[in-house]
């Protein structure tokens, strides 16, 4: 299974926004609201930002927001802060019950 | 609090086996489905295999369809993946992560808990 395409890194000022996409196709991202984003920092586990598209779960800041257009999926980060330096990758089910992930995006913030 | 503990990782031959373990504690965890989920050096996720609530639901990657096997043992709290014919590209750190949906077998919606990783490496 090809996994969803992400950018392989992006970067920002802090303060500023920024948005990370993560492309898929219509038996994936195109069919099912079933899109989730997670943070990682190097050496740690994967951190659940986003599900179900655009929601956030509990604890997590509205810096983080979801959204979905067709085939393509997005992760916006606002008022980026240092601490937002890390890999992100979305996910999204597939046709016959498969899980993809992106291949990760490397966010640097200057 | 939920945790999850993963052991079982280590060194296996090529064409080997191994059989990693998922201790689960914090939660119902007859409630859930759970998956594995790999991560190569360096590299990306990898969603590998998932389980219903019950056990009677197994979805596996293409990657790895025929080889291993997922389990669980609500009685023991503890989600197993059997590991068969491994091969070098096999070789990362294994997850037992959470479904974040409580009905049981939707574990594609996304994963709220994680495991901190057990390292399987596949060399001669």
């Amino acid at each position: 299974q090809s996994a969803l395409t992400q950018p392989a890194s992006v970067s920002g000022s802090p303060g500023q926004s920024i948005t990370i996409s993560c492309t898929g196709t219509s038996s994936d991202i195109g069919t099912y609201n079933r899109v989730s984003w997670y943070q990682q920092h190097p050496g740690r586990v994967p951190k659940l930002l986003i599900y179900d598209v655009s929601d956030r779960p509990s604890g997590i800041s509205d810096r983080f927001s979801g959204s979905k257009s067709v085939n393509t999926a997005s992760l916006t980060i606002s008022g980026l802060q240092a601490e937002d330096e890390a890999d992100y990758f979305c996910s999204s089910q597939r046709i016959g019950s498969i899980l993809l992930f992106g291949g990760g995006t490397k966010l640097t913030v200057l | 609090e939920v945790q999850l503990l993963e052991s079982g990782g280590g060194v296996a031959q090529p064409g080997g086996s191994l059989r990693l373990s998922c201790g689960a504690s914090g939660f119902s965890f007859s409630t859930y489905a759970m998956s594995w989920v790999r991560q190569a050096p360096g590299k990306g996720l990898e969603w590998v295999s998932a389980i219903s609530n019950y056990g009677t639901g197994t979805y596996y990657a293409d990657s790895v369809k025929g080889r291993f096997t997922i389990s669980r043992d609500n009685s023991k709290n503890t989600l197993y993946l059997q590991m068969n014919g491994l091969r070098a590209e096999d070789t990362a750190v294994y997850y037992c992560a959470k479904a974040f949906d409580s009905s049981g077998w939707r574990y594609e919606r996304a994963f709220d808990f994680w495991g901190q990783g057990t390292m399987v490496t596949v060399s001669s």
